[in-house]
């Protein structure tokens, strides 16, 4: 059975502060690992990192992932208020376009 | 940019009833798909479909059925609501395998 563990659950921090957010698995036939954000709504999607792009940036956030060690890593730097949300990793398996996602990380930024 | 609505944001109902939760995608994706989302338990896949007609199980069915009859629309069935079918229930759809699932705002739902 695939499986997908975050760490922390929650964090609380303040502006201006790095935050690094885990996400190890355990899947057959790996294909793809994605990040999303959700706020009070929709998760949107962060980031999408497969074999061939274990690396990626946007802005204040950036991802990488170790297919050998099997987990990934977002960081968020010079953290805002706005980026107060659950962070969700999930991972795509070779099983079609099927999704297996972890419980999310709860991250408050103070001011 | 693409867009998932979910007809209802919050839902009541009462136990026994049958509750239809629509979903509807505006880019012409082939893949479908139905989640619960409860704390702890993260996002659950419940049923999704790669084409009209055409419907697969994922982790936790029970209870639940679907019905793709158009491309753009994936309905989610209570049969017989329950108690323990309360909760978050997110829409997501996508162009397939390497492609990132959009989703769309959720429908909260109570069973009374």
């Amino acid at each position: 059975e695939d499986k997908v563990v975050q760490s922390p659950l929650s964090l609380v921090v303040h502006e201006g502060d790095t935050v690094t957010l885990n996400c190890s698995y355990e899947v057959t036939n790996f294909r793809s690992l994605l990040w999303y954000k959700q706020e009070k709504k929709a998760p949107t999607f962060l980031f999408m990192l497969t074999s061939s792009g274990i690396e990626k940036k946007s802005g204040r956030l950036s991802s990488i992932l170790d297919k050998k060690e099997l987990f990934s890593i977002l960081n968020i730097t010079a953290t805002q208020t706005g980026d107060s949300a659950i962070y969700l990793c999930a991972v795509e398996s070779n099983a079609g376009n099927m999704l297996t996602f972890g419980g999310g990380t709860r991250l408050m930024v103070k001011p | 940019d693409v867009k998932v609505t979910q007809s209802s944001r919050y839902l009541v109902k009462r136990t026994g009833e049958k509750v239809f939760l629509e979903c509807v995608q505006d880019m012409d994706h082939e893949n479908m798909f139905w989640y619960r989302q409860d704390p702890g338990l993260g996002l659950r896949l419940i049923y999704f479909s790669y084409d009209v007609k055409m419907k697969e199980k994922g982790d936790i069915p029970e209870g639940y059925s679907v019905s793709r009859e158009k491309k753009e629309r994936f309905s989610l069935i209570l049969e017989s609501a329950s108690t323990n079918q309360t909760s978050m229930y997110l829409c997501a759809s996508s162009f397939g395998s390497y492609q990132p699932q959009h989703f769309g705002d959720g429908t909260r739902l109570s069973i009374l």
